[in-house]
Formats: structure tokens, sequence, C-alpha cells
């Protein structure tokens, strides 16, 4: 079964870093996605973690352990066009094949 | 990265009738992905279409409602039959992409359904 968990909503300032949490029970697990996604377009990547441990890219940093089933988004230097949503989606993989399943979403909004 | 090209970008129609949206990719890809965006939630997987069989449907999803075809590696069609107004939401398609020093999904710009 599929099971994902990351806050629905979070506040942030402009300049500040911001983590959004996700927690998730996958079966076939075999890694975890982090996407952006603006209103009214398409998600975009943002980083994939395979391994235990912390990515980073720039701005944005992602985290996984996959004994706990916990990853991390960490944006940093937040700008106004940070706010989107910040979907959570790990891989699984089932029938032979990889398939993203996602979580809810976090809707960032980024103030001044 | 891939580029795929998804049309139509949004139709509005009448309950009852259908619409196919295709998606077409710049290179050879083995599976192809559709999902549905229902307004203000996230992505949930409708089916995987692997070049030369079946789609593979998730659950709650039905072939009977969503057709799907995959001629070859560069194309896809999802149909949604039969529409009622729950069917209004955003499909989109998406891609695996896997090279020696890459492995990803990219998503086509997406199709938004209204109907009415």
């Amino acid at each position: 079964g599929q099971n994902i968990d990351q806050p629905t909503e979070m506040t942030a300032t402009e300049g500040a870093i911001v983590q959004i949490n996700c927690t998730y029970q996958t079966s076939g697990f075999n890694g975890l996605f982090w996407y952006q996604q603006h209103a009214g377009e398409a998600p975009t990547f943002l980083s994939y973690n395979v391994l235990d441990g912390l990515e980073e890219k720039g701005r944005f940093s992602s985290f996984l352990s996959r004994s706990k089933g916990y990853s991390y988004l960490l944006l940093k230097e937040l700008q106004m066009k940070d706010s989107a949503s910040y979907l959570c989606a790990p891989s699984a993989f089932s029938g032979g094949y990889n398939k993203l399943i996602f979580g809810a979403g976090t809707r960032l909004a980024v103030h001044p | 990265s891939a580029v795929i090209s998804q049309k139509p970008s949004r139709d509005i129609c009448q309950r009852g009738t259908s619409l196919t949206i295709q998606c077409q990719v710049d290179s050879q890809v083995t599976m192809m992905f559709w999902y549905r965006q229902q307004p203000g939630q996230s992505l949930t997987l409708i089916a995987t279409a692997n070049q030369g069989s079946e789609a593979t449907y998730e659950s709650g999803f039905v072939i009977d409602k969503f057709p799907i075809s995959r001629p070859n590696l560069t194309f896809s069609t999802l149909t949604v039959s039969n529409m009622s107004p729950e069917d209004s939401s955003i499909y989109l398609c998406s891609v695996e992409l896997k090279t020696a020093i890459n492995y990803g999904y990219t998503f086509g710009s997406g199709t938004r359904l209204t109907v009415v």
C-alpha cells in the first residue's frame, strides 16, 4: 500500500528558511522525488534521493531516511517566486516498473 | 530531458461525450503515465502505458472509462469517455527518463478539461 503525509499549508517570510516534511509508507520503495508546482502549471523536478542523506542543489536541499520513511525539502533564502505547491513523490517498484505516487502537496506562501 | 507536447491544452465538453488527449514525446521512452489532478488537489495516477501491451490501471480507474493507446515509443493517448461534470480536472501525461547519469520524470503541460 501507499501512504504519504505532508503538511497542507505553510507560510514563510522572504529571505527565511523553510523545511517541508514528508513521511511515507510505500511498497517497493525506490527513491523519493520532490516537485514544485505553480498554480496552473505542470510539476517541475526539484530533487531525487535514493540513498540516505542530504542532497544539496543551490537554494534547495532534500534529505532522506529510508529506515524512518522520512524526507524533507529545505528551501533557503526564500523568494516570492517560491510560493507554490511542493509535492513529495515516492517512487514505487511494482509489476516490473517504477511509478511515482504523489502526496497531497504542501502549499507554501512566501510573504514580504 | 525529454520534451512532451500535450494537446489540447484545454477544452470544454458536453456531458456524455468523449475527449481524447494526446502526448507526443521528442525521444523514445518505455513508460508513459497518465495522471489526473482535480481542482486544489495533488496528482492521482490513472494508468501506466507500456508500448506494445495493455495499459495498467490503478485502483478506481477502468479501461472502459479511460481507454489508453500506446502505438509506439513516442506517443500515447488517453480518452475520457462518457464524460460527467465530475471528470472536470487537469489531465497530465508523464514519462520516465533513464540515462547513465540521470533518472527522473517529466510532465506534459496538462489538459484542463471542463465538462458542462
